[in-house]
């Protein structure tokens, strides 16, 4: 069955540094997601990606993040200058279409910012 | 989301039915409620999405009620690797998913 990936699975970095977390969607999936999920806490939306192009962002995604697709099978999510508080399981998801469609989401990058 | 709110734990019995509760009293009449649940170290898990009426799939049931401020996930008969967190969610036109507080589900042996 196919299944969206990611990687790396775990990244460590320090405050004030960049990270690109990459994810490959499901090949035939023409919609994009990035959520992220504080230990303990519930998943947050970060950011939908349709056409190349941002179509939806939270108020979580400011000018710090950044989304990109490079070629026909990666999906990028950058971090420019990483804050403690950036730590977090980052998750991927992807959708066929938007209307009533299911999301398949990946299995995570677990950041961690020191 | 602040206004997807659901029960923090239940425990139920393996091959027991099990009701997952969720308030969503603020939801617009074109937010969709998914459900979704996540296993220990994985992403989330689809499990089944409506409108208005009820619906049933192989894994579960999602009842709605008649003026959608609530919905319940019923498994018909759990078992051990039901056990997971259940997010009930909410959908909005633009394909955001706004994920309630999740409700920690625990299977008895």
């Amino acid at each position: 069955e196919p299944e969206v990936t990611q990687t790396p699975s775990h990244q460590v970095t320090q405050m004030g540094q960049e990270v690109i977390l990459r994810c490959v969607p499901i090949s035939n999936h023409l919609y994009f997601y990035w959520y992220r999920q504080i230990l303990g806490q519930k998943v947050e939306f970060l950011v939908s990606f349709y056409n190349n192009e941002i179509s939806e962002k939270s108020e979580i995604f400011d000018d710090q993040f950044s989304v990109e697709r490079p070629d026909g099978s990666n999906f990028t999510l950058k971090i420019r200058s990483t804050k403690l508080e950036d730590s977090a399981m980052y998750f991927c998801a992807s959708s066929e279409d938007t209307f009533i469609d299911t999301q398949y989401f990946g299995p995570g990058t677990r950041l961690t910012v020191l | 989301d602040a206004k997807t709110t659901q029960p923090n734990s239940m425990e139920s019995n393996e091959e027991e039915p099990v009701h997952l509760p969720c308030n969503h009293s603020t939801i617009s009449g074109t937010d969709y409620i998914h459900w979704y649940r996540q296993l220990p170290s994985q992403g989330p898990e689809y499990v089944i999405h409506g409108l208005t009426s009820n619906v049933n799939n192989r894994m579960a049931s999602l009842a709605i009620a008649e003026d959608r401020k609530s919905s319940t996930l019923i498994l018909h008969r759990a078992t051990l690797r039901d056990a997971a967190v259940y997010y009930c969610i909410r959908k909005n036109t633009g394909n955001q998913f706004y994920f309630g507080t999740g409700t920690s589900l625990t299977v008895i042996p």
